[in-house]
């Protein structure tokens, strides 16, 4: 069984669409997480929940908003998708919420591409 | 802003020998410290983390901390073609995570 996994893997899509990415986990954890990497590899965290409280809303466009129906799920949505949106968006979760002694489990991925 | 910086490289060591990846951080704070390793097209998996200075070991990889000087490095042991990947370096302090933007290695046979 995949502990964190999100759908889908490979997105492509025009600009101007809405999409979503779907992730769930089922390792228990109470906190997870939306990345972005760009083609720089740089990882940056967008957004955080802990038992699907918001608790790390990184300066990130409104266009992206968040949902965690429940603790093992994190979906996010993206209005009105820009050319700069195409990315690798990683799906994660950790026990706890703080940087100390928490390892955080990635999903596998999401390639988004807008043209 | 606090940051975390690692050469970007890539780094190519040959077969067999000791790979040393280093990462600087600018958080005097910083509490906790993560070695990830990222195949390409794949997502980050953790190698290790070290929370106190000195070196931590756990296989053929040791990793090292030193808070006064503010950098983290990763050794690789015996370096296999298999170590070929990028390898990330976060920092945790409080509620925050702040990643590197990883060092490419290539282990040559």
């Amino acid at each position: 069984d995949t502990a964190v996994s999100q759908t889908p893997k490979y997105l492509v899509t025009q600009m101007g669409n809405d999409k979503s990415i779907k992730c769930e986990q089922n390792l228990g954890h109470d906190t997870m997480y939306w990345y972005k990497q760009d083609s720089k590899k740089f990882l940056k965290i967008m957004f955080s929940y802990n038992n699907k409280e918001l608790i790390i809303n990184e300066t990130v466009p409104n266009r992206f908003s968040p949902k965690s129906p429940d603790k093992a799920h994190l979906n996010l949505h993206i209005n009105s998708l820009e050319l700069g949106d195409s990315a690798v968006y990683f799906c994660a979760s950790s026990q706890g919420q703080g940087a100390i002694g928490n390892t955080i489990y990635f999903g596998e991925g999401s390639w988004l591409t807008v043209v | 802003q606090k940051e975390v910086e690692q050469n970007s490289g890539p780094l190519s060591v040959p077969e067999g020998a000791i790979a040393s990846l280093n990462c600087t951080y600018s958080d005097r704070g910083s509490q906790s410290f993560f070695w990830y390793r990222q195949y390409s097209g794949k997502s980050p998996e953790l190698i290790m983390f070290i929370y106190s200075n000195g070196d931590k070991e756990d296989g053929r990889f040791t990793a090292q901390l030193n808070k006064a000087s503010q950098y983290v490095s990763l050794l690789i042991r015996d370096s296999q073609p298999s170590d070929s990947a990028t390898y990330l370096c976060a920092v945790g302090s409080n509620y925050q995570l702040i990643w590197g933007a990883g060092t490419k290695l290539i282990i040559k046979p």
